[in-house]
């Protein structure tokens, strides 16, 4: 099956700094790739979707220059998480699809941020 | 709006079966899924589906009547590990997947 990594699985940060979260497609090519944000016990949140070489599509609420994703190759998406607060502490999750998210979306295991 | 409903939690005993419905309006149709999700992991897919009927897949089977926007996931002979919440999501007239809130499931020896 398809299989989608995330790195790093957790990080733990200040408040006011920077953190990277990537997400690879190993073995496929993904001409989709979308972000999500989990709080405990609740439902997945999209937060955007990128495609290859175009700029990504935010949901609203979310603030673009805050949550910046790159989407450079069909293997790779990042999200930098710009000036942290502990407000954003959360589980992140990317997923990827090959067409546009018509086909099945295959999760990656996910990023646990902590901001101090 | 768009809404996809499902119960919070339930409760059921090792061995047993389990039905988890799932009700859903949304924009348009193009497929329901079910994933389950264990505590601080992603989801994993378990079912698909896009026409009426009853999908089988081991000990577990999804139903889906798209005129009553109507799903269930069935989960027969459970195991503790079957212990996870499972996530309800339809792709929408944009091939948007909107997500249910999830039912946390606990089974008990």
């Amino acid at each position: 099956g398809a299989v989608v990594s995330q790195h790093p699985s957790w990080v733990i940060c200040k408040s006011g700094t920077s953190v990277k979260i990537e997400c690879r497609s190993l073995d496929f090519q993904a001409t989709t790739m979308f972000w999500y944000r989990q709080f405990p016990k609740q439902s997945l949140m999209l937060m955007a979707t990128s495609n290859e070489g175009s700029k990504a599509t935010y949901e609203q609420g979310v603030e673009k220059d805050k949550f910046l994703i790159n989407h450079a190759s069909l293997t790779l998406s990042t999200l930098t998480v710009t000036s942290a607060h502990p407000e954003d502490s959360s589980f992140y999750i990317c997923s990827a699809s090959t067409s546009g998210g018509a086909s099945e979306q295959f999760f990656g295991p996910g990023t646990r941020l902590t901001v101090l | 709006g768009q809404n996809i409903d499902q119960p919070t939690e339930m409760t059921a005993t090792e061995g047993a079966i389990v039905q988890i419905n799932c009700t859903y309006q949304t924009s348009g149709f193009n497929g329901l899924f079910w994933y389950q999700q264990h505590a601080g992991e992603a989801p994993t897919f378990l079912s698909y589906n896009v026409l009426d009927g009853l999908e089988e897949k081991g000990r577990f089977s999804s139903f889906l009547s798209r005129s009553k926007g109507y799903s269930y996931l069935l989960l027969k002979e459970l195991q503790m590990k079957d212990s996870a919440s499972y996530l309800c999501a339809v792709k929408d007239s944009n091939y948007q997947l909107i997500w249910g809130a999830g039912t946390k499931l606990i089974i008990k020896p």
